[in-house]
């Protein structure tokens, strides 16, 4: 089945640092990828996605490559800030011929960015 | 537009109560989705609807859970008997039908339930 491995966390970091979270999917076929991000008291928001191998998907200053030959999708920023303090989830969805699939989480990363 | 709402933000009831939580997906949204996370653990599917049709229920733990999409509007997911393991926070998302694959899901804020 599929599955997505996560970094574990929690991540502190101090402001203007570089940010890798790592991420890592098994899946059958070509996977859309996607980083959702939740903000302390907030929702879900998706941050960024990828549908195919080699597309960098970019938001906010953080970016992601879908690379196919490792199996994975790192999120990275150049230099942090406070307000980027949240939980990061990587996410996978197989594309099909069904359309809309379900999403399969990782567990989630705690990032804290201290001044 | 208005996004994904669901209500209550936060329930707290005891072992063996009934508890109903609701999502109301972005218009015009055929496909509605629920997850939950539970103990910190990773977001898990638990069901999908288009319109208002069970696509894939694959993710619903037992016959304690049932979920609705009447008129292929808002949905409804009722926990009869809670039981302490289903303490978590439960997550609505909806996307549009695209013929060609998978499109965006957009969640709600969740529902944090709590049974003590």
């Amino acid at each position: 089945g599929n599955s997505v491995t996560q970094m574990e966390g929690p991540v502190t970091l101090s402001e203007e640092a570089f940010l890798t979270i790592n991420c890592t999917y098994t899946a059958t076929g070509y996977p859309s990828l996607f980083w959702y991000v939740q903000y302390p008291g907030e929702g879900l928001q998706l941050l960024l996605k990828a549908t195919k191998a080699d597309d960098k998907g970019s938001n906010k200053g953080f970016e992601a490559t879908y690379r196919k030959e490792t199996t994975s999708f790192h999120l990275e920023k150049g230099s942090v800030q406070v307000s980027d303090s949240a939980v990061y989830f990587c996410a996978l969805s197989p594309i099909s011929n069904f359309g809309n699939e379900k999403l399969t989480f990782g567990t989630g990363t705690r990032l804290t960015i201290i001044p | 537009e208005a996004g994904v709402t669901q209500f209550p933000s936060h329930s707290v009831i005891e072992k063996g109560q009934t508890v109903t939580l609701r999502c109301d997906p972005i218009s015009g949204h055929d496909n509605l989705y629920w997850y939950r996370r539970v103990m910190g653990k990773e977001i898990k599917f638990l069901l999908h609807f288009v319109k208002e049709s069970k696509q894939d229920e694959s993710g619903m733990p037992n016959n304690r859970f049932l979920a609705e999409r009447t008129g292929g509007t808002y949905s409804t997911l009722k926990v009869q008997p809670a039981e302490l393991e289903d303490s978590g926070v439960y997550f609505c998302a909806s996307s549009q039908e695209w013929p060609w694959g998978t499109d965006t899901q957009y969640f709600g804020p969740g529902t944090r339930l709590t049974v003590l």
